[in-house]
C-alpha cells in the first residue's frame, strides 16, 4: 500500500497570498497517477488536479500542480476567499486508492 | 447535468447490514469504472472499493473486504455497496464517484451510523 504523507497539517495565509502544498508518497506512484481535491464543510471533495499536473474541467488557473515519482505540489498563485478548505492528495495508480490525511488551508 | 445521488444510508446495529445505492445520470454509466469513498466524522477520506464497467474487476480496501460488495446495474444506470457484520468503525459519510480523470464526479454521500 502507497501511504501518502501531505505537509503541512494546517497553513495560515491570507488572500492574495501564495499557497503550495506537498505530497510524498511512501513509493513510486505509477504513471504519476496523483490527484488533488478540494473540500469544504459539508460538500463532498471536487478534484483540481489530475495526473499531477493536469488541471480538471471548470477550475481556474491559479490552481497548479507539479512533481513525479514520490513528491507532488499543489500552488495556488493567488489565493482567493473561496480557496479556504482542506485539501487532499490521491493516489489512483495502483489499488488500494489511497488518500492523504490533508492539508488544512486556514485564514491568517 | 452530469449527476450522482447515493441513498440507502442510515442507523443500524453492530453486525447489521445496509445497502447503499448510488444513482446515475447525465453520462454513460456503463462506460466508466464506478468507486465508494468514505470519510468517517472529522476525519479524512477513504477509499472503500470500485468496480470496472462490466462489474468483472473489482477491488476492496483491507478492512472492508469479505465483508463489503461493489455491483452495479448498468441497465438501471446504478451502483450499490451491500455492506455485512458492520461495525462502530465503518460509521461515515459514504459517496460515490465516478472513475475517469481521477475521481472526476462526486455524489453528496450518504450517512451511515453503526451503533446500539
Amino acid at each position: 500500500e502507497i501511504v501518502l504523507t501531505q505537509s503541512p497539517g494546517t497553513v495560515s495565509l491570507s488572500p492574495g497570498e501564495r499557497a503550495t502544498l506537498s505530497c510524498r508518497a511512501s513509493q513510486s506512484v505509477n504513471n504519476d497517477y496523483l490527484a488533488w481535491y478540494q473540500q469544504k464543510p459539508g460538500q463532498a471533495p471536487r478534484v483540481l488536479i489530475f495526473g499531477a499536473s493536469s488541471t480538471a474541467t471548470g477550475i481556474p488557473d491559479r490552481f497548479s500542480g507539479s512533481g513525479s515519482g514520490t513528491d507532488f505540489t499543489l500552488t495556488i498563485s493567488r489565493l482567493e476567499p473561496e480557496d479556504f478548505a482542506v485539501y487532499y492528495c490521491q493516489q489512483y495508480g495502483s489499488s488500494p486508492f489511497t488518500f492523504g490525511q490533508g492539508t488544512k488551508l486556514e485564514i491568517k | 447535468e452530469v449527476q450522482l445521488v447515493e441513498s440507502g444510508g442510515g442507523l443500524v446495529q453492530p453486525g447489521g447490514s445496509l445497502r447503499l445505492s448510488c444513482a446515475a445520470s447525465g453520462f454513460t454509466f456503463s462506460s466508466y469504472w464506478m468507486t465508494w469513498v468514505r470519510q468517517a466524522p472529522g476525519k479524512g477520506l477513504e477509499w472503500v472499493a470500485h468496480i470496472n464497467q462490466d462489474g468483472s474487476e473489482r477491488g476492496y480496501v483491507d478492512s472492508v473486504r469479505g465483508r463489503c460488495t461493489i455491483s452495479r446495474d448498468n441497465a438501471k444506470n446504478s451502483l450499490y455497496l451491500q455492506m455485512n457484520s458492520l461495525r462502530a468503525e465503518d460509521t461515515a459519510v459514504y459517496y460515490c464517484a465516478r472513475v475517469w480523470s481521477a475521481f472526476d464526479v462526486w455524489g453528496q454521500g450518504t450517512m451511515v451510523t453503526v451503533s446500539s
